[in-house]
C-alpha cells in the first residue's frame, strides 16, 4: 500500500533562508506524488506534482520537490523564504487500486516564517 | 471557474442535532472526496464517488454518517444524531477521471457541536 510520512510536525524558518519539508514515500509501484498546501481557514492548494516525468518539478510560488527513488523521497524546497509561506504543507501519493484513484495524506507541516 | 463551493461554511450545532453539509463539485469533474480534518487526526478520508457511485466509503466513521450524491453537480454528507466528537473542517474535493489526479479542495465547513 502507498503512504507517505513527513519529518517533522514544525520547521521555522528566518525570512530569506532556504525552506525545506522532508516527505519519504512507500510505494510498490510507481508513484504520483503531491504537495499541497493550506493557509490558515482555507482548503487545500495544490503546490506541485510528479507524475514520472521530470524529477524535479517546479510549483507555484517559488517552491520545487525532487523525486528520488533511491532514497524514496520527495522533499519541498524553497531557497528563500517569505513571510507569506507561512501555512501547513502536506505530502500526498496516489493509491490507484485499478478502478479507482484516491490521495493519501501526510500528518502535515507548519511553517513558521519569522523575521 | 468557479471552485469547488461547500456550505454553509460554519455550522455551530447542539448535539443529538442533524447536521447536513453539502457540496457542489467543479463543472465536468467526476470524482467527488469527502474529508475530515482535525488537530488529532489530521486529514482523514471519509468517502469518495466516481460518476456518483460511491467507491469507498471505508472511512465513515459509523452510522451516524451518511452521504449521497443525486447528480454529478451536488452531494451532501449528513450526520444525525450529532456529537461533540464531531466537531471538525470538513472538506469536499473533486477532480476529473482520467485526469491529472489533482484534487481541487473547497473551503471547507467548520463544524462545531456543543
Amino acid at each position: 500500500a502507498q503512504s507517505v510520512t513527513q519529518l517533522g510536525s514544525h520547521v521555522s524558518v528566518s525570512e530569506g533562508a532556504l525552506v525545506l519539508l522532508r516527505c519519504n514515500y512507500s510505494s510498490s509501484v510507481p508513484p504520483y506524488l503531491f504537495w499541497y498546501v493550506q493557509y490558515p481557514n482555507q482548503g487545500l492548494q495544490l503546490l506541485l506534482k510528479y507524475t514520472s516525468a521530470a524529477t524535479l518539478v517546479k510549483g507555484i510560488n517559488g517552491f520545487e520537490a525532487e523525486f528520488k527513488k533511491s532514497e524514496t523521497s520527495f522533499h519541498l524546497t524553497k531557497p528563500s523564504a517569505h513571510m507569506s509561506d507561512a501555512a501547513e504543507y502536506f505530502c500526498a501519493v496516489r493509491r490507484y487500486t485499478g478502478t479507482a484513484s484516491k490521495l493519501t495524506f501526510g500528518t502535515g507541516t507548519r511553517l513558521q516564517v519569522t523575521l | 471557474d468557479a471552485g469547488v463551493i461547500q456550505s454553509p461554511r460554519h455550522e455551530v450545532t447542539e448535539m443529538g442535532q442533524e447536521v447536513t453539509l453539502r457540496c457542489k463539485p467543479i463543472s465536468g469533474h467526476n470524482s467527488l472526496f469527502w474529508y475530515r480534518q482535525t488537530m488529532m487526526r489530521g486529514l482523514e478520508l471519509l468517502i469518495y464517488f466516481n460518476n456518483n457511485v460511491p467507491i469507498d466509503d471505508s472511512g465513515m466513521p459509523e452510522d451516524r454518517f451518511s452521504a449521497k450524491m443525486p447528480n454529478a453537480s451536488f452531494s451532501t454528507l449528513k450526520i444525525q444524531p450529532s456529537e461533540p466528537r464531531d466537531s471538525a473542517v470538513y472538506f469536499c474535493a473533486s477532480n476529473k477521471l482520467g485526469g491529472s489526479e489533482t484534487q481541487y479542495f473547497g473551503p471547507g465547513t467548520r463544524l462545531l457541536v456543543l
